[in-house]
């Protein structure tokens, strides 16, 4: 069963620090791996997809690594802002029937000081 | 573009009511699936739909009715609210990844 964790639960950080966010899944047949934000009180917003063919991806001050072989993928964060505060959580795909399934961690609350 | 649309986005309801959560989206998407979010717990799948005509269990099922009215909408219904059954609810959508989430509807049922 896939199943997949982040650490830490919470993050607090000053503003301009870079940060990792981190995350790690049991079962490494993967296809691809996506990170999502979410902000208090709305639905989640993709972030990043990262095949499982491709080793990064970038958007902005965002990037995201993916490391299938060890199970894990980061979340990399320059130059953070108190704009990207939010909780920020990673899923896979378990595909089933012709559509898939996300399995989801229980994601990182990151808070970012003035 | 709405993306994906929720209605109601609130909700209270008494031990025994029933109810029935809307989710429409407008990007053509064949698959469609519900999620509820609790503290501590994580997103957890409730059912989707691979496409119109066809609905199938996910992770936590009990308590729950799907309907997949066309290709736009799948609502999800509550036969019998009960307490355990509080919780934040996500429809989303896809044509494969990534999936487009809506707001979510915020149930409470004392």
């Amino acid at each position: 069963k896939q199943e997949v964790t982040q650490i830490p639960a919470a993050l607090s950080v000053p503003e301009g620090e870079n940060l990792v966010l981190n995350c790690s899944f049991t079962d490494s047949a993967i296809y691809n791996l996506q990170w999502f934000r979410q902000d208090p009180g709305k639905g989640l917003t993709s972030l990043l997809l990262i095949q499982s063919s491709q080793r990064e991806q970038t958007s902005g001050r965002l990037n995201a690594s993916l490391d299938k072989s060890s199970g894990r993928s980061t979340l990399y964060i320059a130059a953070s802002q108190p704009g990207d505060s939010a909780t920020y959580l990673c899923a896979v795909p378990i595909p089933q029937g012709g559509s898939e399934k996300l399995v989801f961690g229980k994601g990182t609350k990151l808070t970012v000081n003035p | 573009n709405a993306g994906v649309t929720q209605t109601p986005k609130f909700q209270v309801l008494k031990t025994g009511q029933s109810m029935t959560l809307q989710c429409a989206q407008d990007m053509n998407h064949n698959s469609m699936y519900w999620y509820r979010q609790d503290p501590g717990m994580g997103l957890r799948l409730i059912y989707y739909s691979a496409s119109e005509g066809t609905t199938d269990k996910g992770e936590v099922p009990n308590g729950y009715n799907v309907s997949r009215l066309n290709k736009r909408e799948f609502s999800l219904r509550l036969e019998s609210a009960a307490p355990s059954q509080t919780s934040v609810y996500f429809c989303a959508s896809s044509d494969h990844s990534p999936l487009h989430f809506g707001n979510g509807t915020r149930l409470t049922v004392t």
